[in-house]
């Protein structure tokens, strides 16, 4: 499968846990978005890299997530001390040479009891 | 206001029907308009996407971009039963370094 990837699919964690997300993007892609959506409600974006460089970073995104992309490759989303709102699909995307391009990832469904 | 309006539905049509779903925009910067198809519990899947103004068509899909009106469109032909999801706009700059969704239209098509 040459598509993009997360793990794991499905977390479930107690309030006041850190939790980290692992997403795979296509091989040669160097655009990797992470986005948040919850039930009835479009993808919230989160934070873009190209390549390793985190480029863009919501203003919505508290100081408890964390995203990183060490050598362009996979990347991580942590998020620390988590809360009953936490709870959401994270989605990953990773895009080609073109702006309008991204491919989503299954997603990782976060339950915080 | 929100950044982008989508009536959220849900739209119940029968087999066969044309089907028209819409967004509205406030944020003159974007260049990029895409649609996108999301089945239950999946990631979203790029239907088409349209730069700056203007009209696309991709088989039974036709999307338009009307930038002076903020409006933009899509239109299913000949919907199927296999059309029945949650149909997503979004939109970004040039560099396509954030991309603002709308909320989704659940379309049903009823055999």
């Amino acid at each position: 499968d040459t598509g993009v990837s997360q793990d794991p699919r499905h977390k479930i964690t107690k309030r006041g846990q850190n939790v980290t997300f692992r997403c795979d993007p296509i091989s040669e892609h160097n655009r990797l978005y992470w986005y948040r959506q919850t039930l009835g409600q479009g993808p919230e974006f989160l934070t873009y890299f190209q390549n390793e460089a985190q480029l863009e970073k919501s203003r919505l995104l508290s100081d408890r997530f964390s995203a990183e992309r060490p050598k362009g490759s996979f990347s991580t989303l942590e998020i620390q001390r988590t809360e009953q709102g936490d709870s959401a699909m994270y989605l990953c995307a990773s895009g080609g040479s073109s702006a309008y391009e991204q491919y989503f990832g299954p997603g990782t469904r976060l339950t915080v009891t | 206001q929100k950044e982008v309006e989508q009536d959220p539905g849900p739209l119940s049509v029968p087999e066969g029907a044309i089907v028209s779903l819409n967004c509205t925009y406030s944020n003159s910067a974007f260049q990029y308009f895409m649609w996108y198809r999301q089945y239950s519990r999946k990631g979203p899947e790029l239907l088409m996407y349209t730069y700056s103004s203007g009209n696309k068509e991709d088989g039974r899909f036709t999307a338009q971009v009307d930038k002076s009106s903020k409006y933009i469109s899509l239109f299913i032909r000949d919907s199927q039963p296999s059309d029945s999801a949650t149909y997503l706009c979004a939109m970004s700059g040039f560099y396509g370094q954030n991309f603002v969704f709308g909320p989704g239209t659940r379309l049903s098509v009823l055999p």
